[in-house]
């Protein structure tokens, strides 16, 4: 089945540093999701980006579909933005919802 | 628009309990998802439903778990009985178009089997 790799898989920053995040997958996708696991559990969505780029205030994602990777953008990290940031992706059979094992990301003031 | 609603948001049992768990998709989604999280396996697909219709529970541990979704803004997932190795967290989510759509997560069930 398609893989899906996360890196780096551990990152510390401090407040107000940039960060960027990527996603590979092993096979032709038609849904990539971009989560944040907050540290009280909550699973927050953050893009739904198939291909393309989408902006969001402080974040961004790139998806490069034909060579199978997607970047996610965080300027100008706050303390807030600490978890565990997952990639998720859709096969083409459309049968199945892979998660990457995650970014935990840890920012401090 | 309210999100995916899920109960108890924590469960503590005893093992050998019959533990059920309860979900709300939202409005308007005709798919909806039982996901498992634990340290060691990540995020499990356990079940999932198209049109209130089980299409895949391929996930689903063992016999001891079941899952339902009586009609389009209800699903249960029921453990019975329940055993330590279940503890973990459980959430739903649903979706507009299956898993080509954009899936939208509850705030998950701590589950903790004594």
């Amino acid at each position: 089945g398609i893989q899906v790799e996360q890196s780096p898989p551990d990152l510390i920053l401090q407040e107000g540093a940039n960060s960027t995040l990527r996603c590979n997958f092993s096979d032709s996708v038609n849904n990539l999701q971009w989560f944040h696991q907050n540290p009280w559990g909550q699973l927050i969505n953050l893009f739904y980006i198939p291909s393309g780029t989408k902006q969001n205030g402080r974040l961004s994602a790139t998806t490069v579909a034909t060579e199978r990777y997607s970047l996610l953008y965080i300027s100008s990290s706050q303390t807030t933005d600490s978890g565990v940031y997952f990639c998720a992706v859709t096969n083409q059979a459309g049968t199945a919802l892979i998660f990457g094992k995650g970014t935990t990301l840890s920012v401090s003031s | 628009d309210a999100g995916v609603i899920q109960s108890p948001r924590h469960e503590v049992t005893e093992m050998g309990q019959e533990v059920t768990l309860r979900c709300k998709p939202i409005s308007g989604h005709n798919s909806l998802f039982w996901y498992r999280q634990t340290m060691m396996r990540g995020l499990e697909l356990l079940i999932y439903f198209n049109n209130n219709v089980p299409i895949d529970d391929s996930g689903m541990p063992e016999d001891r778990f079941s899952a339902k979704m009586p009609n389009a803004s209800f699903s249960t997932l029921k453990i019975q009985p329940s055993e330590p190795r279940d503890s973990a967290v459980y959430f739903c989510a649903s979706s507009r178009l299956d898993f080509a759509g954009e899936l939208f997560f509850g705030e998950g069930s701590r589950l903790t089997v004594l």
